[in-house]
């Protein structure tokens, strides 16, 4: 089955203690991107990837780093977590060529 | 910079009612438009999309959408609500036609009652 999977699907954390969400996808996708979705805001974007090695910054990426290892793989990682970060998070992958986007279930963070 | 803004962050119908929820967009260039629907503790799902091709759009489910440049608007409507609609609705849009980044709107959360 084509999927996007994400883990843990929720996490609770304490203010500076390093983590890592963990996006996995099946298809082959060249594309991996990380939203967080807050109230009132809907979703962001942190971070994408358009290949293998090749990162770069969305719209809110203080705080988070990411890599691409892998073409399957594209870890979300917070290395000092702060209450700010507690949100809805989702990976998402895409075709090069198409346009559109799927997405995991979700991670849902909870920063003490 | 792009932009969408969806008005009305909650739309209460009665089954069976029109659905109508609201989008309009910002951009400099000619956009790419997206409506995903999120059910309850699930991920988004592609509803629809407008690609510059025809402007009244068809997705999953019932749902359309009309492209409208003169009113910079991009909204979505199904005929006949079902109770199975009830969800949060977020409008996207993308510039560069490949989807790299995905603006999204702040989401509009449909109820839907007997």
């Amino acid at each position: 089955e084509a999927q996007v999977t994400q883990n843990p699907r929720y996490l609770i954390t304490v203010t500076g203690k390093k983590l890592t969400v963990t996006c996995s996808q099946n298809m082959n996708h060249e594309y991996m991107s990380w939203y967080r979705q807050d109230p009132g805001l809907g979703l962001r974007q942190i971070y994408y990837s358009m290949n293998v090695e090749v990162t770069d910054k969305g719209d809110v990426p203080e705080g988070y780093k990411v890599s691409r290892k892998e073409k399957r793989n594209f870890p979300l990682i917070l290395e000092s977590p702060s209450p700010n970060q507690t949100s809805l998070y989702f990976c998402a992958s895409r075709r090069a060529g198409t346009d559109t986007q799927y997405f995991g279930p979700g991670t849902r963070l909870t920063v003490l | 910079a792009q932009s969408v803004t969806q008005l009305g962050s909650h739309v209460s119908v009665s089954e069976g009612a029109l659905v109508l929820l609201r989008c309009n967009y910002s951009s400099s260039v000619p956009p790419y438009l997206f409506w995903y629907v999120q059910y309850p503790n699930q991920g988004l799902q592609l509803l629809l999309k407008y690609t510059s091709a025809a402007t009244l759009v068809k997705g999953i489910n019932g749902f359309e959408a009309e492209f409208k440049k003169s009113e910079t608007s991009f909204h979505l409507t199904k005929p006949s609500a079902h109770m199975s609609d009830a969800a949060e609705y977020f409008c996207a849009v993308s510039d560069t036609g490949t989807a790299s980044k995905l603006t999204f709107g702040t989401g509009t959360r449909l109820q839907v009652t007997l």
